[in-house]
């Protein structure tokens, strides 16, 4: 079982209103991730990170920001919720191959949000 | 775009019988990897296949790759009620830290 946690598990609020999903992971894993994916649909990366204090963008435009200031650690803010932020969100990591690519990803259960 | 495209997009079949999934890619990769999701779940890696490779196992499932075509096949033998579920392809591109996923084949096996 993967060793990667994100709360809450479920989220409903009102729009305009500030919320961060959490990831903690405890593998030591360099990379983080962060997936839109609605249901029954793909998923689009929306933020990763190499390592501390690096985080990029995504293939998917998103209006919410992440951090790393830790290495276990990656949450993921959206200063004013709207509807169309209504979604769930899948944070993973991975170890690198041999300094080339990526290998297997490690999920969290994901964090559904509602926003009213 | 997304990298991976995976077909059929749906696919019901009866416990017992045999279930192939397809998966095309655009770019080179280093690595392809195959997925599985339950409902409403987070995703769990299956199997990972090097660029080097054409063909790996893991229990029921077999995972062929052809690079020169770029598309790789997941086979799942005698299925069961519980194979129920998405699975997903991802590839992991040479040089590069991004894994892309497709959209994905439902899964329905039927008791």
């Amino acid at each position: 079982e993967a060793d990667i946690y994100q709360t809450p598990r479920y989220l409903v609020i009102g729009t305009g209103k500030k919320i961060t999903l959490e990831c903690s992971q405890t593998m030591g894993h360099d990379k983080m991730y962060w997936y839109q994916q609605d249901p029954g649909m793909e998923l689009h990366l929306i933020h990763y990170s190499y390592g501390v204090n690096s985080t990029e963008k995504g293939d998917l435009s998103s209006e919410s920001t992440v951090s790393r200031i830790r290495t276990e650690h990656f949450p993921l803010t959206l200063e004013s919720a709207r509807p169309s932020h209504t979604s769930q969100y899948l944070c993973a990591s991975s170890e690198v191959l041999a300094g080339v690519s990526t290998g297997e990803l490690f999920f969290g259960e994901g964090s559904r949000l509602t926003v009213l | 775009s997304q990298q991976g495209e995976e077909d059929p997009q749906a696919l019901s079949i009866q416990e017992g019988e045999n279930a192939t999934m397809n998966c095309s890619y655009k770019t080179s990769i280093n690595n392809l990897q195959w997925y599985r999701q339950n409902s409403g779940r987070g995703l769990v890696h299956l199997i990972l296949i090097r660029s080097n490779e054409r063909e790996k196992h893991s229990g029921r499932l077999r995972v062929t790759l052809d690079t020169s075509k770029k598309s790789s096949s997941l086979l799942i033998t005698a299925s069961r009620a519980a194979d129920t579920a998405s699975y997903f392809c991802a590839t992991a591109r040479t040089g590069g830290f991004k894994t892309i996923f497709g959209a994905g084949t439902r899964l329905f096996v039927k008791a």
